[in-house]
């Protein structure tokens, strides 16, 4: 069974960063294509990125206004899944998803809230 | 970035039928934009209940089948329940990225 549990999540003052861990179990991770989803309290789904399998050249892609700031990585060794988020600001406040192949599993998800 | 667009909002009669519509500002959806339908009830977290355009997960009720038609990607709900009731949100592929669309309040009434 698929499961994903999604952790790190803070309290953070702006311009503050933050590393966002996911734990996963109960399918081939390391052949995964893993993805960050964020939702903002009372607003839509926003896709954070993505990153391939080792197999497909472990790289990750960002949504284009979060680059610079945002990196997904994956320690496939450990079933983990990573977002480091750097220079956060006061719109980066939402709930954290990390999302596995087919959307198979949405978790609870990890609050992340920045504010002074 | 790409632009995806749904319906705001939507009404359906419980054990009626509703379509679900989701455009790109790139042009016409295709199978190669490996759509997915996300449902999200008031106050749960989300789930998946297409992927790929039209592959239901084990938890998808039979009621609700995606497809493309006219361009977009669909999402139809056939005899439509209270339950039903809820924020639909699709969720587009691109070269390098994936764009959600900004959801369709689905009311049941």
């Amino acid at each position: 069974e698929v499961h994903l549990v999604e952790s790190g999540g803070d309290l953070v003052k702006p311009g503050g960063s933050l590393r966002l861990s996911c734990a996963a179990s109960g399918f081939a991770f390391s052949n995964a294509w893993m993805n960050w989803v964020r939702q903002a309290p009372g607003k839509g789904l926003e896709w954070i990125g993505h990153i391939r399998s080792q197999t497909d050249g472990g790289t990750a892609d960002h949504a284009a206004p979060l680059k610079g700031r945002f990196a997904i990585s994956r320690d496939d060794s450990k079933n983990m899944l990573y977002l480091q988020m750097n220079s956060l600001k006061t719109d980066d406040t939402a709930v954290y998803y990390c999302i596995p192949p087919g959307g198979s599993y949405w978790g609870q998800g990890t609050l992340v809230t920045v504010s002074s | 970035q790409a632009v995806v667009t749904q319906e705001p909002s939507l009404t359906v009669s419980p054990g009626g039928t509703v379509t679900l519509t989701c455009g790109s500002s790139t042009g016409a959806v295709t199978s190669g934009h490996y759509a997915y339908w996300i449902q999200q009830e008031p106050g749960q977290a989300p789930r998946t209940l297409i992927y790929d355009t039209n592959n239901k997960h084990s938890w998808t009720p039979a009621r609700f089948s995606g497809s493309l038609l006219g361009g977009k990607a669909v999402l139809t709900l056939s005899g439509a329940q209270r339950e039903d009731e809820a924020e639909y949100y699709c969720l587009l592929s691109y070269v390098g990225s994936r764009v959600f669309g900004g959801g369709t309040k689905l009311t049941v009434l």
